[in-house]
């Protein structure tokens, strides 16, 4: 059955620093596969989507994503962390053969230090 | 501008009691979803629909129902209010291509007493 894991409830990074913020997808199939980003008392927002083609996929405000096939893994990037990017983000796939479903990850929290 | 919102934005609810939570968009979109979020469990979705005056379970539809008289709207039911429906509810919308990508509202909270 499809699933999406994010492995890391928490993640914590110095300002300035970079990040990676971990997914694993399982999908028969081609997966589209999506990042979003829901900052407090907010909804959610896309900020970036995979389809077949590129790998690596580039997303708002410096984010960047790559699929991998062989390792089931969508995992986002970014090279210098803001403290705006205080948020949760969630992995998200799409699935069924109609419809535009998607299961989310449970959510990683990235807190930003000054 | 495209939106989605959603009301009320906080609700509290008696045990037993009905609820209805309500979602209008104004992105002209064919699709629309209810996932109700909780913690340790992402997003889940419960029920959705691709045209007006019908409606499709999703993954968690027990205890809870849908509608949508028009495009625009999409209503969330809970007939008799739970405790184990306390939550933050989000709706979303999309387009009926292959982009798949979902607009989502800003939620939400529900409190069942």
């Amino acid at each position: 059955a499809q699933s999406v894991t994010q492995p890391d409830a928490r993640v914590t990074v110095s300002e300035g620093a970079s990040l990676q913020l971990r997914c694993k997808y399982s999908y028969f199939g081609t997966p589209y596969l999506f990042w979003y980003v829901q900052y407090p008392r907010q909804g959610l927002q896309l900020l970036l989507k995979y389809y077949p083609g590129d790998p690596v996929v580039q997303g708002v405000n410096g984010f960047e994503a790559e699929f991998s096939k062989s390792n089931s893994s969508f995992h986002l990037r970014k090279a210098s962390v803001h403290w705006s990017d205080w948020a949760v983000y969630f992995c998200a796939v799409r699935y069924g053969s109609s419809g535009n479903k998607l299961i989310f990850g449970i959510g990683t929290l990235l807190s930003v230090k000054p | 501008e495209a939106a989605v919102t959603q009301s009320p934005r906080s609700k509290v609810a008696v045990t037993g009691g009905k609820v209805t939570l309500s979602c209008h968009q104004t992105n002209n979109h064919d699709y629309m979803y209810w996932y109700r979020q909780d913690t340790g469990h992402g997003l889940r979705l419960i029920h959705y629909s691709y045209v007006a005056d019908s409606t499709e379970k999703g993954d968690i539809p027990d205890g809870y129902k849908a509608s949508r008289p028009s495009q625009e709207n999409f209503s969330l039911i809970l007939e008799l209010a739970s405790l184990s429906q306390t939550a933050v509810y989000f709706c979303a919308s999309s387009e009926e291509d292959r982009t798949y990508e979902q607009y989502f509202g800003p939620g939400t909270r529900l409190t069942v007493l």
